[in-house]
């Protein structure tokens, strides 16, 4: 298809790993990316990766891409309350003029 | 003070009205792109403009028009308010070329704070 798919939501406890999924389309696409959105604010980039990468690690971030797949996730580490937000997956197409197409997001919860 | 930075953050209007929305950004940034984003569909893209003269239709431009006043200027305009542009709107901006690894162009996007537009 043509979108790019995430869960919606996702709940965890605090101090548990919280893992969120995307599923992309172009499998040309340079970059992908997450981004954060807390409430009442924009987007801000939370870390990113080259396709010719397997796995990214910053902190408590990792990211793991599967090319063959087309399947992108962030991982948290010890997950706190602060990281409650809404986390957008998304992709630089070719067949888009270079743009941005993001997925639905998931929001993420974290539960005391 | 924001970087790029959104007016009115809040607007209420009556379907039919004319609305402008407007986007300043102070990062020197070529690229800048209103998005709309509504509940699990994520953010669409409704026009870019790469420069001062080039404007381009997003996926989403029927009942939006756009004005690149400056470089540092981009305003999206709502014709004729109808409550389905019920919605929050993005303004964003990005610099070709700004990654410093991996080669070609990261093109991070920097977003303003959006604005919250009801249409009754």
């Amino acid at each position: 298809g043509e979108d790019v798919e995430q869960s919606l939501f996702l709940s965890v406890r605090e101090g548990d790993s919280s893992v969120i999924n995307c599923t992309y389309t172009d499998s040309s696409s340079t970059y992908l990316y997450w981004y954060k959105q807390e409430p009442g604010a924009g987007l801000q980039l939370l870390t990113y990766i080259f396709s010719n990468m397997d796995m990214k690690q910053d902190q408590r971030l990792t990211v793991l891409l599967n090319k063959k797949d087309k399947h992108l996730s962030l991982r948290i580490a010890d997950t706190q309350t602060g990281d409650s937000a809404i986390y957008f997956c998304a992709e630089k197409r070719r067949n888009h003029g270079q743009n941005f197409v993001f997925g639905p997001g998931t929001r993420l919860s974290v539960l005391p | 003070d924001a970087d790029v930075t959104q007016t009115p953050r809040n607007r209420i209007t009556k379907t039919g009205k004319r609305i402008m929305l407007e986007c300043s950004q102070t990062k020197g940034h070529d690229r800048m792109y209103w998005y709309r984003q509504d509940p699990g569909l994520g953010l669409r893209l409704i026009y870019y403009s790469f420069d001062v003269k080039d404007i381009n239709k997003g996926e989403i431009s029927d009942g939006y028009s756009v004005s690149r006043q400056a470089q540092a200027k981009f305003s999206l305009s709502l014709e004729s308010a109808i409550p389905n542009q019920t919605a929050l709107y993005f303004c964003a901006t990005s610099d070709w070329g700004s990654g410093t690894s991996g080669g070609a162009d990261r093109d991070e996007q920097f977003f303003g704070p959006g604005t919250r537009l009801t249409v009754l």
